[in-house]
């Protein structure tokens, strides 16, 4: 089975800190993704990855930007956490092979900003 | 204006009833189309896609596609309280491009027992 790991389950933390959420996954996929997901408003694009190195801005990026080293890792990063960053964060996958909107999601991790 | 929208419910059927969730989308020229579960608390599992118009079974679920209505819909024959969950659909405008991929946010169903 595919397997999606995210870091950390809960995360505190306050106005201004930077914050790291790391996904990493097991099957060699190409396709990586981070998602928020808050009530009343669905699954929300931050950014996405394709290929090592390669990212693609989603529906929502402004206050987050990621990186992709190497192929199973995928990192989220919040420059200066803001309270409006509070949210549910989702690392998904998938493969071009198997089909690339097919995801595989990641427990989630949920964010407080204080 | 949302792209794919859903009523958020809650929906309430009876066991051993068939469950019907609806989902609407504005893009015409959309191209592909999912339903993901979701449990209270844990992170969405795909249960089915469906590409082209008409009716695709899997079990006791039934994905149904009329893209000149810009419609989609998943059955569920046969509710089972463990099929309580939250349902999104899910809609690409480009079948091979993940980058597209737009959720509704999502219809709320309770099975009772």
């Amino acid at each position: 089975d595919v397997k999606v790991t995210q870091s950390s389950r809960y995360l505190v933390k306050r106005t201004g800190e930077k914050v790291f959420l790391e996904c990493v996954q097991d099957m060699d996929h190409e396709n990586m993704f981070w998602y928020r997901q808050d009530p009343g408003l669905g699954l929300r694009l931050i950014y996405f990855s394709y290929d090592v190195k390669m990212k693609e801005k989603g529906d929502i990026p402004e206050g987050y930007s990621v990186s992709r080293e190497k192929k199973e890792r995928f990192s989220l990063i919040l420059e200066s956490a803001s309270t409006n960053q509070t949210s549910m964060y989702l690392c998904a996958s998938s493969s071009n092979f198997a089909g690339a909107n097919v995801l595989t999601f990641g427990a989630g991790s949920r964010l407080t900003v204080l | 204006q949302k792209e794919v929208e859903q009523n958020s419910g809650p929906l309430s059927v009876p066991e051993g009833a068939i469950a019907s969730l609806n989902c609407t989308y504005s893009d015409r020229g959309s191209q592909s189309f999912f339903w993901y579960r979701q449990y209270s608390g844990k992170s969405p599992e795909l249960i089915m896609f469906i590409y082209s118009n008409g009716d695709k079974e899997d079990g006791r679920f039934t994905a149904q596609l009329n893209k000149a209505s810009q419609y989609v819909s998943l059955l569920i024959r046969d509710s089972q309280p463990s099929d309580s969950a939250t349902y999104l659909c899910a809609v690409n405008l480009l079948a091979g491009s993940a980058r597209q991929l737009t959720f509704g946010s999502g219809t709320q169903l309770t099975v009772l027992p």
